[in-house]
């Protein structure tokens, strides 16, 4: 299965509701980022933690990292049509001695739906 | 806003055609990237460079694949030949620095189909 897969794949929200997607990765990380993708375009990059860091905020957004559970949420509070999109976490790997090889590996993604 | 300029957008061709992509990075980023999104596959990563230099390819199909960078403000991607199974929205992305530590700026991708 793949380095980062996000739970759930698909959530269905009212505007104002917050929501909450996960990810979940299987190998020691030195930093993991999240990014967002409207639909035909490219992605975009929302907010990047670091392997010693527990929680982030970017405005309306919200990120936590448990390096023992090997997992994060990303969490988008009063949320906005506008929020929908796909969201992916993307993990940049520690291989021996902390060296990072300066590329992500990607979830598959969960797509947001905020209904007006 | 400095962005990522992927051409053409969209790109239709029959099967045994060759195919280029091309990719302007933002301008003083020396990390490019090429990936490719499908729905059963999601983003793969195909190569990478550093300061125009390859540094990893070992996601590209090496028979039909091949990325350069011939100077530092322009990528390909090359197919050839192209074949149906090619068929995906391919992304580049560039980045400052060691980007593992660093957010990756996006094109808005080129859409290809292979009949």
């Amino acid at each position: 299965s793949q380095q980062g897969e996000e739970d759930p794949q698909a959530l269905s929200i009212q505007e104002g509701e917050n929501a909450t997607m996960n990810c979940s990765y299987k190998t020691s990380i030195n930093n993991l980022q999240w990014y967002r993708q409207n639909s035909g375009r490219g992605l975009v990059h929302l907010i990047l933690i670091r392997s010693n860091e527990r929680e982030k905020h970017s405005g309306r957004l919200r990120v936590t990292l448990d390096t023992s559970k090997k997992s994060s949420s990303l969490l988008i509070t009063a949320s906005r049509a506008a929020d929908t999109a796909s969201y992916f976490c993307a993990t940049d790997i520690s291989y021996a001695g902390g060296t990072s090889y300066g590329k992500l590996t990607f979830g598959q993604g969960t797509i947001l739906t905020v209904h007006p | 806003d400095a962005r990522v300029t992927q051409t053409p957008r969209h790109k239709v061709t029959e099967m045994g055609q060759e195919v280029t992509m091309r990719c302007q990075p933002i301008l003083g980023h020396n990390t490019v990237f090429w990936y490719r999104q499908t729905m059963m596959q999601g983003l793969e990563l195909l190569a990478y460079f550093r300061n125009r230099a390859p540094l990893d390819d070992s996601g590209m199909p090496k028979d039909r694949f091949s990325a350069e960078m011939p100077d530092a403000t322009l990528a390909t991607l090359k197919i050839q030949p192209s074949e149906p199974r090619d068929s995906a929205v391919y992304f580049c992305a560039s980045g400052p620095g060691a980007a593992g530590n660093q957010p990756q700026h996006f094109g808005d991708g080129t859409r290809l189909s292979i009949l």
